[in-house]
Order: structure tokens, then C-alpha cells, then sequence
């Protein structure tokens, strides 16, 4: 089956600077790639996605990427504030259906003052 | 707009005990999830729900039962607790891939 492998479990920033956090997936056949976030207290939070047909997706601050052949996925955040500071999960999933998503193993992201 | 809510943020249960989680969706959503969250291993299915009555295994559904009477509400049910189930219990609502998690319930079993 699928497995998604995440790094850095935890990541240090300095406010203003670019965070990226990284993962890879194993079955090529996985075509749809969410993120979530975690702030403290609260559920995960799905904050963007990709599709296998996309090589790049945007949405103001945050941008995932992806790389087919190299099987891995990115998520970007770039002008960091107090406020990205959260647990970061990856999925994958190559079938229709929240039950196929397979999670990575999160990464902590704190974003210094 | 609180669309999932879980009956307790806190649990402390005793080993042995039967525990129950409880769920609620306000969206008339049929998917329902239940996962377990631990460091270093992420998110982990355990139990989903695509109607009432409907249940069916997920990748850790070892320990664990599930109820669905009514369509708004999921039960995870810990027939005899112990330690190893000391975890965080997420409940969610899904659509096609999209997950919509509630707080989460941490239970802490002694």
C-alpha cells in the first residue's frame, strides 16, 4: 500500500523567512496530494491541494509543488508570521474517497519572532 | 460555524474500562471518520461510516468498535481501554477527499 514519508518532524523560523516542508509517496499511481494544518487545540484544517496533472499550485503565502518521477511533494510558506506556527500534515491518495488518504507523520513548525 | 464537535476534549479512563467517544456532524454529511493521532506516526484511520448503520474497517481498527444510530452522530467505542489506545481520537466529516476534523478528544488511559 501507500506510504507517505514527511521531513523535518520539526522545523525552527525566523518570522519573515521562507519554510518548506517535504514529502515523498511511494505508489506512482497516487494522483491527489492535500495539505493540512494544525493549529493548537483545533482539528487538522485542509489549507491546499494538488492534483497529479499540476506540476505547482499557489495561494497567497503558501504554495505546494510537485514532482512526479521523483515521487514527492513540498509545501512552501513564504513571509512566515506568528501565525503559520502549527503541526503540518501531507496525504496522498490515488482513489475517490476521504478514506484512502494516507497521512505523513507531520512536521511541528514554529515560526520565532 | 462549528460543524463537528466530540463530547470531550479530556479523558481519563482506567485499564479495562469500556470507553465511549462520541461525534456529532451538523452537516447531514453520510462519510464519517474516526482517526487516531500520535507523534511521529501521524493520522491514522481507524473506523469509517458511510450511512447509518454502515461501518467498515480502516487501517487500524485492532481494540476499537463503532456505532452509528443516527446520521449525526459516530461512536468509537473502547471495548476493554488500555494503555497503548492513550492517544488523541480525531472525529471527521468527508466529502470525496476533503476531511473536516472536529477538536479531538485526548484520552489518557492509567
Amino acid at each position: 500500500g501507500e506510504n507517505v514519508e514527511q521531513h523535518p518532524s520539526t522545523l525552527s523560523v525566523q518570522e519573515g523567512d521562507s519554510a518548506v516542508i517535504k514529502c515523498t509517496y511511494s505508489d506512482s499511481a497516487s494522483n491527489y496530494f492535500p495539505w493540512y494544518k494544525q493549529e493548537l487545540g483545533k482539528g487538522p484544517q485542509l489549507i491546499i491541494d494538488i492534483r497529479s496533472n499540476v506540476g505547482e499550485k499557489k495561494d497567497q503565502r503558501i504554495a505546494v509543488t510537485l514532482n512526479k518521477t521523483a515521487k514527492h511533494f513540498s509545501l512552501h510558506i513564504t513571509e512566515t508570521q506568528p501565525e503559520d506556527s502549527a503541526v503540518y500534515f501531507c496525504a496522498a491518495s490515488k482513489e475517490q474517497g476521504a478514506q484512502k488518504l494516507v497521512f505523513g507523520q507531520g512536521t511541528r513548525l514554529t515560526i520565532n519572532p | 460555524d462549528v460543524k463537528v464537535t466530540q463530547s470531550s476534549r479530556y479523558l481519563v479512563k482506567r485499564t479495562g474500562e469500556k470507553v465511549f467517544l462520541e461525534c456529532v456532524q451538523d452537516m447531514d454529511h453520510e462519510n464519517m471518520f474516526w482517526y487516531r493521532q500520535d507523534p511521529g506516526l501521524g493520522l491514522r484511520l481507524i473506523y469509517f461510516s458511510y450511512d447509518v448503520k454502515m461501518k467498515e474497517k480502516g487501517d487500524i481498527p485492532e481494540g476499537y468498535s463503532v456505532s452509528r444510530e443516527k446520521k449525526e452522530r459516530f461512536s468509537l467505542i473502547l471495548e476493554s481501554a488500555s494503555t497503548n489506545q492513550t492517544s488523541m481520537y480525531l472525529c471527521a466529516y468527508g466529502t470525496n477527499h476533503n476531511l473536516d476534523f472536529g477538536p479531538g478528544t485526548r484520552l489518557t488511559v492509567t
